[in-house]
């Protein structure tokens, strides 16, 4: 079955641009008509969609951070990747990769912090 | 784009029912809302779908048989029957909106359940 793995430093100074990879497992990021999402919950907070990709490169991003957020594909390695850019406290969160919304990784803490 | 509004807790005792609700924001009676499940330390899990006909689609992979839905106006209910240990989470429900440029999938702020 489909697994998922967020990694990427855990700690960001502000203003920085902010990198995460998720590694997918199990299966082929090419294979089907999936989406591959981020999502991301700062502390005491809901989950906020950031936005998704799929396999040939269509992105989608949430409009209140699509200035900021890039994410790209890598099928040869079976990874997706998440840009941040222009980072503050406010982007510390739990920072979450999926299958469209089905499965989860299980999540990488981020902290903007100098 | 749709508002989804959940209460911030609810408990049931072992082996009693609990029902979450998920309010949709006016409008948006015909959407379909997904709910998920966010154990301590893991990532959330998918639960399942569910419109005003009830259950859109299939449970979650090893979700058990005693998650069931319902959907009747704005709300959309998730009840857990016999609840156990194991079910104390936070339920979050998410729903999407829109196509093509235009999409958008937003997410409740959750309910925290506990198991007394």
């Amino acid at each position: 079955q489909v697994q998922l793995q967020e990694s990427g430093p855990g700690l960001v100074k502000p203003s920085q641009t902010l990198s995460l990879t998720c590694t997918v497992s199990g299966g082929s990021i090419s294979s089907g008509y999936y989406y591959w999402s981020w999502i991301r919950q700062p502390p005491g907070k809901g989950l906020e969609w950031i936005g998704y990709i799929s396999y040939s490169g269509s992105t989608y991003y949430n409009p209140s951070l699509k200035s900021r957020v890039t994410i790209s594909v890598d099928t040869s390695k079976n990874q997706f990747s998440l840009k941040l850019s222009s980072v503050t406290a406010a982007d510390t969160a739990v920072y979450y990769c999926a299958r469209q919304f089905n499965p989860w990784g299980q999540g990488t803490l981020v902290t903007v912090s100098s | 784009q749709p508002v989804l509004t959940q209460p911030p807790s609810a408990s049931a005792s072992l082996g009693a029912s609990v029902t979450l609700t998920c309010t949709l924001s006016s409008g948006y009676s015909n959407s379909k809302v997904d709910w998920y499940q966010r154990r301590p330390g893991k990532g959330p899990r998918f639960v399942m779908r569910v419109g005003t006909g009830g259950i859109v689609g299939s449970k979650g992979d090893g979700i058990p048989d005693r998650f069931s839905v319902l959907g009747s106006g704005l709300n959309r209910y998730l009840t857990i029957k016999n609840i156990q240990e194991e079910d104390e989470s936070d339920y979050h429900c998410g729903a999407d909106h829109g196509i093509g440029s235009n999409f958008v999938y937003v997410f409740g702020n959750g309910t925290k359940v506990t198991v007394l």
